[in-house]
């Protein structure tokens, strides 16, 4: 069965510094691969996916994620945090089919 | 716009009262989803619809149930609610009929169980 694992729950950095966000994925066949972002109270929204082509996929808010299959990853990344980009974000994989294997979701948190 | 709405936003119930949550969407998409998230973990999902063929995952309790009574509506149905089902439900959408699972989430309605 297909699993994400992101491997920190939570990730506190200071306004206008870089983050980097995990996401490893177990498949042994092609996958197709999300990030979503959920702001307080809110649903998911759809920051970028990876279907196929060039590995480094860019996304909306400055967000951009890099897929590497041998790593079986695909983290994602923004080169300078604002306070509104504090949310919860969580990596998906769709394995085919109908339904998404979420991760267990990082918390960001921007301090100022 | 297109999107997936959800009514309410905020909903209180009482222990053991039933109560139904309604999403609609405006993206004619084939198949509807109900998630159930509790705070700070993953959203998990209770069931999906693809058209009208219901799927329901093996450990959804039998407390909640589910109609799609047209494309564009669906409902969640708590029929006995506990304090345990307090949490954010969220609807979300796809298409069906591409490869890949692309899913359009609604914005939530968040239950309280008194």
């Amino acid at each position: 069965a297909q699993s994400v694992t992101q491997l920190d729950s939570q990730v506190p950095v200071f306004e206008e510094a870089p983050v980097e966000l995990r996401c490893n994925y177990s498949s042994s066949v092609s996958v197709y691969l999300f990030w979503y972002v959920q702001y307080p109270n809110q649903g998911l929204q759809l920051l970028l996916k990876y279907l196929s082509g060039s590995t480094l996929v860019k996304g909306i808010n400055g967000f951009e994620a890099e897929f590497n299959k041998s790593q079986t990853s695909f983290h994602l990344r923004k080169p300078s945090v604002h306070i509104s980009d504090t949310a919860e974000y969580f990596c998906a994989v769709s394995p085919g089919g109908n339904k998404l294997v979420f991760g267990a979701g990082t918390i960001l948190r921007v301090k100022s | 716009d297109a999107m997936v709405i959800q009514n309410p936003r905020y909903q209180v119930t009482q222990f053991g009262k039933p109560v139904t949550l309604s999403c609609s969407q405006t993206l004619n998409h084939n198949v509807m989803y109900w998630y159930q998230q509790k705070s700070s973990q993953a959203p998990k999902l209770l069931f999906h619809y693809y058209d009208k063929d219901f799927n329901n995952e093996a450990d959804t309790p039998d407390n909640f149930q589910s109609r799609r009574p047209n494309t564009s509506f669906c409902f969640l149905d708590i029929r006995s609610p506990g304090l345990g089902d307090a949490a954010m439900y969220l609807c979300a959408t796809s298409p069906g009929d591409i490869d890949y699972n692309e899913q359009f989430f609604g914005p939530g309605t968040r239950l309280t169980v008194l």
